[in-house]
């Protein structure tokens, strides 16, 4: 089973910043946040990942909180493009470790 | 980053047959994964696949439904067995950087539709 709560569905004004939660509150030290998203008829694509500290890249950024027990993604500036899937997974960092897919939610980006 | 490329990309095939999807990454990886995405649903790992060693299933995966081949470091298959309309998903083959960070890559999908 997953170890994340996401809400199942969000919209989001193009040109807004997209701000998408998740909980996993049951967290183990070692584990990791990721995020990836999974455009209609493709498969998923990497977003970002991080620890402790906040992350940014040039997809996203990656609040998570200090105990550790929820995140957001940030998508600064939504297109319609960025109209997907978006699944938050915790796992330990360790090559072939498996990735658990939850429900995710879907963003839908509105013009 | 790893560019991963799936055949077919999409079938229709009839119950009781068999279908072969192939997975091939333009780099040398140790691991592979195969996943399946019934539809409207998310992503469920079927197995691991190691070069040189038997695949690693995952519960409610068996290998008489789902054999798997690795026989070098950039190539894998995944066969679907005895296909009845309930194994119409799309098919998809993953592999991590390999570089401690986690990241997989994923291949465009096979869509399989059985009648």
């Amino acid at each position: 089973d997953a170890k994340t709560t996401q809400p199942p569905s969000m919209d989001c004004a193009e040109g807004r910043a997209a701000n998408l939660p998740c909980n996993h509150s049951t967290i183990s030290g070692n584990e990791y946040v990721y995020w990836y998203r999974q455009i209609h008829s493709q498969g998923p694509q990497y977003i970002i990942h991080g620890l402790k500290n906040n992350e940014t890249n040039e997809m996203a950024s990656l609040i998570i909180t200090e105990d550790r027990k929820s995140s957001t993604l940030i998508l600064p500036h939504a297109t319609l493009r960025d109209t997907a899937v978006y699944y938050c997974i915790v796992r330990v960092a360790t090559y072939g470790q498996n990735f658990v897919f939850g429900p995710g939610t879907r963003l839908s980006v509105l013009p | 980053s790893a560019v991963i490329s799936q055949k077919p990309s999409r079938d229709i095939c009839q119950r009781g047959t068999s279908l072969t999807i192939q997975c091939q990454v333009d780099s040398q990886v140790t691991m592979m994964f195969w996943y399946r995405q019934q539809p409207g649903q998310s992503l469920t790992l079927i197995a691991t696949a190691n070069q040189g060693s038997e695949a690693t299933y995952e519960s409610g995966f068996v290998i008489d439904k789902f054999p798997i081949s690795r026989p070098n470091l950039t190539f894998s298959t995944l066969t679907v067995s005895n296909m009845s309309p309930e194994d119409s998903s799309i098919y998809l083959c993953s592999v991590e950087s390999g570089v401690g960070t986690g990241e997989l890559f994923f291949g465009e999908g096979s869509r399989l539709t059985v009648l």
